[in-house]
């Protein structure tokens, strides 16, 4: 079983409409959260991070923790087409340094 | 303000010959990782480097790969007789400060270098 689990989609939407995912993991040492946008062929852009459980804002996207279930979400308001990309749950423990560890990835696509 | 530079972008390789991959971090930033990705898969860590030290080597193979940041100059990710499960796209990220409790560490990515061997 990996250490971090994400639904690699596709998952469809329509434009203005919210984007919900999420990611599980299974060891409680994961304590920093973030999630990156990856356009194809490029590399993956940091859109949030998160160190505690609750929620985060920032403009459209919002960042959830619940570490009591092992469980973090990204939502996206008002959805647009250039939000079409993958989009990566990566975690770090506390005691490993640099290295963080990412789910594999959900492709999401809006549509106009 | 330039941000994390791989280069090259693309770079093709026989089996058997060696790759070389280029990493300059964003300015400021004295704290590189380099990670692999294969087709229809996630990031994978390989190494954290800061200058002149490996810091963690956990992901790293155990034969041909080697990684250095020198203190001058680019970071390199080395493979040696490469194979063809060597073809992935390569990334390189930087921080401005090591991995402490507390502090926000974001790591900030390259564009890649994508690796093809034939």
């Amino acid at each position: 079983q990996k250490e971090v689990e994400q639904d690699p989609g596709p998952l469809s939407v329509p434009e203005g409409a919210i984007v919900s995912l999420n990611c599980t993991y299974s060891n409680s040492a994961f304590q920093y959260f973030m999630w990156y946008r990856q356009y194809s062929r490029k590399g993956p852009e940091l859109l949030m991070y998160t160190y505690s459980s609750g929620n985060k804002e920032d403009g459209r996207f919002t960042a959830q923790v619940d570490k009591s279930s092992k469980y973090i979400s990204l939502f996206i308001r008002d959805s647009q087409p250039s939000d079409s990309a993958t989009y990566l749950c990566a975690m770090r423990k506390t005691d490993s340094w640099g290295k963080l560890q990412f789910g594999a990835g959900t492709q999401v696509v809006v549509t106009p | 303000n330039a941000g994390v530079m791989q280069n090259p972008r693309h770079l093709v390789r026989r089996r058997g010959q060696e790759a070389r991959l280029r990493c300059s971090p964003m300015k400021g930033h004295s704290h590189v990782y380099w990670y692999r990705q294969l087709p229809e898969e996630g990031l994978k860590f390989m190494v954290y480097l800061q200058k002149e030290n490996i810091i963690d080597e956990s992901g790293m193979p155990k034969e041909r790969f080697s990684a250095e940041f020198p203190k001058e100059g680019p970071s390199i990710l080395r493979i040696q007789q490469v194979v063809r499960g060597d073809s992935a796209a390569y990334f390189c990220a930087s921080s401005p400060q090591g991995q402490e409790e507390g502090l926000a560490v974001e790591q900030y990515f390259g564009p890649g270098t994508r690796l093809t061997v034939t």
